[in-house]
Protein backbone atom coordinates (compact mmCIF):
# COMPACT_ATOMS: atom_id res chain seq x y z
CA UNK A 1 0.00 0.00 0.00
CA UNK A 2 1.56 3.43 -1.23
CA UNK A 3 1.50 5.65 1.35
CA UNK A 4 1.48 9.26 -0.41
CA UNK A 5 1.02 9.06 -4.23
CA UNK A 6 2.35 11.60 -6.72
CA UNK A 7 1.91 11.72 -10.51
CA UNK A 8 4.49 9.89 -12.15
CA UNK A 9 6.07 12.55 -14.43
CA UNK A 10 8.19 13.82 -15.76
CA UNK A 11 6.36 16.97 -16.98
CA UNK A 12 7.93 19.20 -19.54
CA UNK A 13 6.82 22.28 -20.14
CA UNK A 14 8.14 25.23 -21.76
CA UNK A 15 9.08 28.35 -19.69
CA UNK A 16 6.21 30.29 -18.70
CA UNK A 17 3.90 27.57 -18.73
CA UNK A 18 1.65 26.81 -15.73
CA UNK A 19 2.14 23.07 -14.46
CA UNK A 20 0.08 21.72 -11.58
CA UNK A 21 1.27 18.57 -9.25
CA UNK A 22 -0.91 16.08 -7.60
CA UNK A 23 -0.56 14.11 -4.35
CA UNK A 24 -3.27 11.91 -2.68
CA UNK A 25 -2.50 10.13 0.60
CA UNK A 26 -3.89 7.45 2.38
CA UNK A 27 -3.93 7.95 5.77
CA UNK A 28 -6.70 10.14 6.63
CA UNK A 29 -5.12 10.82 10.33
CA UNK A 30 -2.10 12.93 8.60
CA UNK A 31 -1.84 16.17 10.66
CA UNK A 32 0.59 18.11 7.87
CA UNK A 33 1.35 18.84 4.48
CA UNK A 34 4.44 19.79 3.05
CA UNK A 35 5.74 20.27 -0.40
CA UNK A 36 9.41 20.05 -0.70
CA UNK A 37 11.49 19.96 -4.15
CA UNK A 38 14.80 18.80 -4.55
CA UNK A 39 17.17 19.19 -7.03
CA UNK A 40 19.91 16.20 -8.71
CA UNK A 41 21.60 14.87 -5.71
CA UNK A 42 20.92 17.56 -3.55
CA UNK A 43 18.83 17.34 -0.26
CA UNK A 44 14.96 17.98 -0.35
CA UNK A 45 14.30 21.83 0.69
CA UNK A 46 10.99 23.02 1.83
CA UNK A 47 8.72 24.90 -0.90
CA UNK A 48 6.09 25.80 1.35
CA UNK A 49 3.73 23.77 3.92
CA UNK A 50 -0.06 23.40 2.98
CA UNK A 51 -3.01 24.51 4.68
CA UNK A 52 -6.53 23.60 4.67
CA UNK A 53 -6.84 27.26 3.26
CA UNK A 54 -4.72 27.14 0.70
CA UNK A 55 -1.49 29.42 0.44
CA UNK A 56 0.29 31.13 -2.07
CA UNK A 57 3.79 32.03 -2.25
CA UNK A 58 4.20 34.42 -5.22
CA UNK A 59 4.06 31.63 -8.50
CA UNK A 60 3.51 29.18 -6.14
CA UNK A 61 -0.19 28.10 -4.84
CA UNK A 62 -0.99 24.81 -2.72
CA UNK A 63 -4.07 23.44 -1.70
CA UNK A 64 -5.34 20.97 0.74
CA UNK A 65 -8.40 18.70 0.54
CA UNK A 66 -8.89 16.81 3.47
CA UNK A 67 -12.01 15.17 2.37
CA UNK A 68 -10.42 13.44 -0.93
CA UNK A 69 -6.98 13.14 1.12
CA UNK A 70 -5.33 15.26 -1.83
CA UNK A 71 -2.98 18.02 -1.77
CA UNK A 72 -1.68 19.81 -5.00
CA UNK A 73 0.84 22.29 -6.04
CA UNK A 74 0.45 25.10 -8.94
CA UNK A 75 3.74 26.60 -10.52
CA UNK A 76 2.50 29.96 -12.64
CA UNK A 77 4.72 31.34 -15.57
CA UNK A 78 7.48 28.70 -14.70
CA UNK A 79 10.98 29.50 -14.95
CA UNK A 80 14.20 27.56 -15.92
CA UNK A 81 15.40 27.48 -12.55
CA UNK A 82 12.14 25.60 -11.24
CA UNK A 83 13.60 22.51 -12.84
CA UNK A 84 13.58 20.12 -9.84
CA UNK A 85 11.67 17.16 -8.74
CA UNK A 86 8.80 17.85 -6.41
CA UNK A 87 8.08 15.94 -3.43
CA UNK A 88 4.54 15.63 -1.59
CA UNK A 89 5.29 15.42 2.12
CA UNK A 90 2.89 14.18 4.95
CA UNK A 91 3.08 14.18 8.88
CA UNK A 92 1.52 11.04 10.37
CA UNK A 93 0.86 11.09 13.42
CA UNK A 94 3.74 11.00 15.56
CA UNK A 95 7.09 12.19 13.61
CA UNK A 96 6.89 10.04 11.00
CA UNK A 97 7.14 12.11 7.86
CA UNK A 98 6.40 10.17 4.42
CA UNK A 99 7.77 11.31 1.13
CA UNK A 100 5.98 10.46 -1.76
CA UNK A 101 8.41 9.47 -4.53
CA UNK A 102 8.16 13.09 -6.61
CA UNK A 103 7.47 14.22 -9.61
CA UNK A 104 10.09 15.46 -11.89
CA UNK A 105 9.62 18.89 -13.52
CA UNK A 106 11.68 20.20 -16.43
CA UNK A 107 11.15 23.34 -17.56
CA UNK A 108 12.76 24.09 -21.70
CA UNK A 109 13.65 27.20 -22.88
CA UNK B 1 20.81 31.23 8.33
CA UNK B 2 21.30 28.35 10.32
CA UNK B 3 22.00 24.87 8.58
CA UNK B 4 22.32 21.15 9.04
CA UNK B 5 26.06 19.66 8.11
CA UNK B 6 26.46 16.34 7.68
CA UNK B 7 30.14 14.23 7.35
CA UNK B 8 31.50 12.74 5.60
CA UNK B 9 30.21 14.41 1.55
CA UNK B 10 31.00 10.63 0.64
CA UNK B 11 31.61 7.67 2.26
CA UNK B 12 33.08 4.45 0.86
CA UNK B 13 33.74 1.12 2.39
CA UNK B 14 33.60 -3.09 1.93
CA UNK B 15 31.11 -4.63 3.23
CA UNK B 16 30.75 -5.75 6.45
CA UNK B 17 32.43 -3.09 7.68
CA UNK B 18 30.80 -0.49 10.25
CA UNK B 19 30.61 3.27 9.39
CA UNK B 20 29.42 5.97 11.39
CA UNK B 21 27.80 9.16 9.18
CA UNK B 22 27.75 12.26 11.71
CA UNK B 23 25.57 15.40 11.60
CA UNK B 24 25.38 18.42 13.59
CA UNK B 25 21.69 19.63 13.62
CA UNK B 26 21.10 23.51 14.01
CA UNK B 27 21.78 24.27 17.23
CA UNK B 28 18.18 24.74 19.25
CA UNK B 29 16.11 22.08 17.12
CA UNK B 30 14.77 19.24 19.79
CA UNK B 31 13.72 16.75 17.08
CA UNK B 32 16.38 15.13 15.01
CA UNK B 33 15.57 12.50 11.49
CA UNK B 34 17.65 9.95 9.56
CA UNK B 35 16.45 9.31 6.45
CA UNK B 36 17.65 7.72 3.08
CA UNK B 37 17.33 7.66 -0.33
CA UNK B 38 18.48 5.08 -2.52
CA UNK B 39 19.59 6.50 -6.15
CA UNK B 40 16.37 6.83 -8.81
CA UNK B 41 13.87 6.45 -5.74
CA UNK B 42 12.22 8.30 -2.85
CA UNK B 43 13.27 9.56 0.17
CA UNK B 44 12.68 7.00 3.13
CA UNK B 45 12.04 7.70 7.13
CA UNK B 46 14.62 5.67 8.98
CA UNK B 47 14.66 7.03 12.35
CA UNK B 48 13.21 10.25 14.84
CA UNK B 49 15.06 11.07 17.72
CA UNK B 50 13.54 13.42 20.64
CA UNK B 51 14.49 13.61 24.14
CA UNK B 52 17.92 11.27 23.87
CA UNK B 53 16.02 8.53 22.36
CA UNK B 54 14.58 7.17 19.63
CA UNK B 55 10.59 8.31 19.28
CA UNK B 56 9.67 6.48 16.03
CA UNK B 57 11.83 4.07 13.56
CA UNK B 58 10.37 2.48 10.61
CA UNK B 59 11.11 -1.69 8.85
CA UNK B 60 13.94 0.04 7.11
CA UNK B 61 15.96 0.59 10.81
CA UNK B 62 16.97 -2.77 12.38
CA UNK B 63 19.50 -4.22 14.26
CA UNK B 64 22.17 -3.05 12.56
CA UNK B 65 21.33 0.63 12.83
CA UNK B 66 21.57 2.74 15.95
CA UNK B 67 21.53 6.17 16.22
CA UNK B 68 23.26 8.34 19.05
CA UNK B 69 23.59 11.76 20.37
CA UNK B 70 27.05 11.41 21.75
CA UNK B 71 27.59 15.33 23.29
CA UNK B 72 25.06 18.47 22.78
CA UNK B 73 25.88 18.99 19.11
CA UNK B 74 26.56 15.48 17.05
CA UNK B 75 23.90 13.37 16.15
CA UNK B 76 25.23 9.66 14.40
CA UNK B 77 23.93 7.15 12.38
CA UNK B 78 25.86 3.88 12.52
CA UNK B 79 25.36 1.05 10.68
CA UNK B 80 27.46 -2.17 11.83
CA UNK B 81 27.87 -4.46 8.93
CA UNK B 82 27.10 -2.89 6.05
CA UNK B 83 25.31 -4.82 3.16
CA UNK B 84 25.70 -4.06 -0.87
CA UNK B 85 22.18 -2.85 -0.46
CA UNK B 86 22.88 -0.04 2.43
CA UNK B 87 24.67 2.19 -0.42
CA UNK B 88 22.49 4.96 -0.32
CA UNK B 89 22.24 8.76 0.15
CA UNK B 90 21.84 9.42 3.84
CA UNK B 91 20.20 12.98 4.86
CA UNK B 92 19.98 13.75 8.09
CA UNK B 93 16.96 16.39 9.76
CA UNK B 94 15.95 18.63 12.51
CA UNK B 95 13.39 20.64 13.42
CA UNK B 96 12.94 23.49 16.59
CA UNK B 97 9.64 22.90 18.85
CA UNK B 98 6.47 23.53 17.91
CA UNK B 99 7.05 24.13 14.25
CA UNK B 100 6.40 20.93 11.31
CA UNK B 101 9.28 22.74 9.31
CA UNK B 102 12.39 20.16 9.15
CA UNK B 103 15.52 21.45 7.75
CA UNK B 104 17.78 18.74 6.07
CA UNK B 105 21.71 18.19 5.76
CA UNK B 106 23.11 18.27 2.28
CA UNK B 107 23.45 14.36 2.82
CA UNK B 108 26.39 11.41 3.08
CA UNK B 109 26.57 9.34 0.07
CA UNK B 110 27.60 5.77 1.06
CA UNK B 111 28.84 3.72 -1.27
CA UNK B 112 29.49 -0.23 -0.30
CA UNK B 113 31.39 -2.35 -2.42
Amino acid sequence: RKEVEQDPGPFNVPEGATVAFNCTYSNSASQSFFWYRQDCRKEPKLLMSVYSSGNEDGRFTAQLNRASQYISLLIRDSKLSDSATYLCVVRDYGQNFVFGPGTRLSVLP
Amino acid sequence: EPEVTQTPSHQVTQMGQEVILRCVPISNHLYFYWYRQILGQKVEFLVSFYNNEISEKSEIFDDQFSVERPDGSNFTLKIRSTKLEDSAMYFCASRGDNTDTQYFGPGTRLTVL
